[in-house]
């Protein structure tokens, strides 16, 4: 049965940098059938997808947060993981990880709620 | 960046309804769509993948049809379980992007 796991802290300064990361079980991150997402939902705003590494470590992002985001993987640990830097309020909101088989998030996680409050 | 346009923002509905929603891409995606149900406090998950087909386990009411710019996700016959925001998602290029959702209530 594949599963997801968000970790990590749930409040944040302003300004300082948020490290997250999806645990996988069921599935491992070395397949080359997937790919590994970050997801998110502002405060009070719809889905906005965060970026994804595959395997390979190859990585793509948001247009809007790429200037902050670092998504890595580590096949030991089997986990993926999100940084985000710089952060302010409006990246309060619900984090999610999912798994992405090409078309689309098959499996998510059940999220994680990150505040960014001094 | 591929854009989505869902519509209606927002819409009111009885049990047994046939509910329809519209997804718009700012360019052509062939059939590279997928609609998912995301309910406070739940992930999302996901009911259609690539325009038309259902998700493992999800109920037939629900049926996605368009390719091009202009997909559909149609509820047959609404649900209590239904009640949620929908929103679409394309994957045929990068960055993905989310339609802005489209909420799903009670009338």
């Amino acid at each position: 049965q594949v599963q997801l796991q968000e970790s990590g802290p749930g409040l944040v300064k302003p300004s300082q940098t948020l490290y997250l990361t999806c645990s996988l079980s069921g599935v491992i991150t070395r397949s080359g059938s997937y790919y590994w997402s970050w997801i998110r939902q502002p405060a009070g705003k719809g889905l906005e997808w965060i970026g994804r590494i595959y395997t390979t470590g190859d990585t793509k992002y948001s247009s809007s947060l790429k200037s902050r985001v670092t998504i890595s993987v580590d096949p030991v640990k089997n986990q993926f993981s999100l940084k985000l830097t710089s952060v302010t309020a409006a990246d309060t909101g619900v984090y999610y990880c999912a798994r992405d088989d090409k078309v689309g998030f098959d499996h998510w996680g059940q999220g994680i709620l990150v505040t960014v409050s001094a | 960046d591929i854009q989505l346009t869902q519509s209606p923002v927002s819409l009111s509905a009885s049990i047994g309804d046939r509910v329809i929603i519209t997804c718009r891409a700012s360019q052509g995606i062939r059939n590279d769509l997928g609609w998912y149900q995301h309910k406070p406090g739940k992930a999302p998950r996901r009911l259609i993948y690539a325009a038309s087909n259902l998700h493992s386990g999800v109920p037939s009411r629900f049926a996605g049809s368009g390719s091009g710019t202009e997909f559909t996700l149609t509820i047959s016959s609404l649900q209590p379980d239904d009640f949620a925001t929908y929103y679409c998602l394309q994957h045929n290029s990068y960055p993905l992007t989310f339609g802005g959702g489209t909420k799903v209530d009670l009338k």
